[in-house]
């Protein structure tokens, strides 16, 4: 059964710093490993799309990689801006058609 | 936006009771998947329907059921609600069901059900 952790539950930095989040996985048989982003109470906001090929994805600020070996994937974000302040969820796509889901980190950038 | 909506929005029902949530999948889509979040914790997954077939399934019991129609959207219901039910229910849909091709899973905004 495929579990996932992401570490730490919860980061607070001061606007500027880089973010790095982490995810972790048991089984590294996945096909691809997406980052979101949730706001409260809100849906989830696709970031990055890695497949199982590949090794990182990079948008604007944002860039994900993967290492399937160790079971890691993390995401980065430079430059923090209060707007970053949100929850960021990792989930893998496996067998099963499903999408499985760690806790998420909740991050605050303090202005 | 993504393109998904889910209706209504908020709603807050009584246990015991049925309910009926909505899914508009983004267009060209023909799999929709739902999910379960409670508070604080990630989505666990429901079901999933591809080509108004349900396409795979996680663990809830049988009084959460579900539908996809010709248009591809999709209704979940949940039976004989318990106070444990109460949480954001998403959906995702997508081009392709998860596990063929690289699918990316485009989320709806949720309904928060309350139960009380």
């Amino acid at each position: 059964k495929q579990e996932v952790t992401q570490i730490p539950a919860a980061l607070s930095v001061p606007e500027g710093e880089n973010l790095v989040l982490n995810c972790s996985f048991t089984d590294s048989a996945i096909y691809n490993l997406q980052w979101f982003r949730q706001d409260p109470g809100k849906g989830l906001t696709s970031l990055l799309l890695i497949q199982s090929s590949q090794r990182e994805q990079t948008s604007g600020r944002l860039n994900a990689s993967l290492d399937k070996s160790s079971g890691r994937s993390t995401l980065y974000i430079a430059a923090s801006q209060p707007g970053d302040s949100a929850t960021y969820l990792c989930a893998l796509e496996a067998a099963g058609n499903k999408l499985t889901f760690g806790g998420g980190t909740r991050v605050l950038v303090k202005p | 936006e993504t393109g998904v909506t889910q209706s209504p929005t908020h709603l807050i029902k009584t246990r015991g009771q049925q309910v009926t949530l909505r899914c508009s999948s983004q267009s060209g889509h023909n799999t929709v998947s739902w999910y379960q979040q409670a508070l604080g914790q990630g989505p666990q997954f429901i079901f999933q329907y591809y080509r108004e077939e349900e396409n795979g399934r996680g663990n809830f019991p049988p009084r959460f059921s579900g539908l996809q129609f010709p248009n591809y959207s999709s209704e979940l219901n949940v039976n004989a609600l318990e106070l444990d039910d109460s949480a954001l229910y998403l959906c995702a849909s997508s081009t392709n069901p998860h596990g063929l091709l690289n699918t990316e899973a485009f989320f709806g905004q949720g309904t928060r059900l309350t139960v009380v």
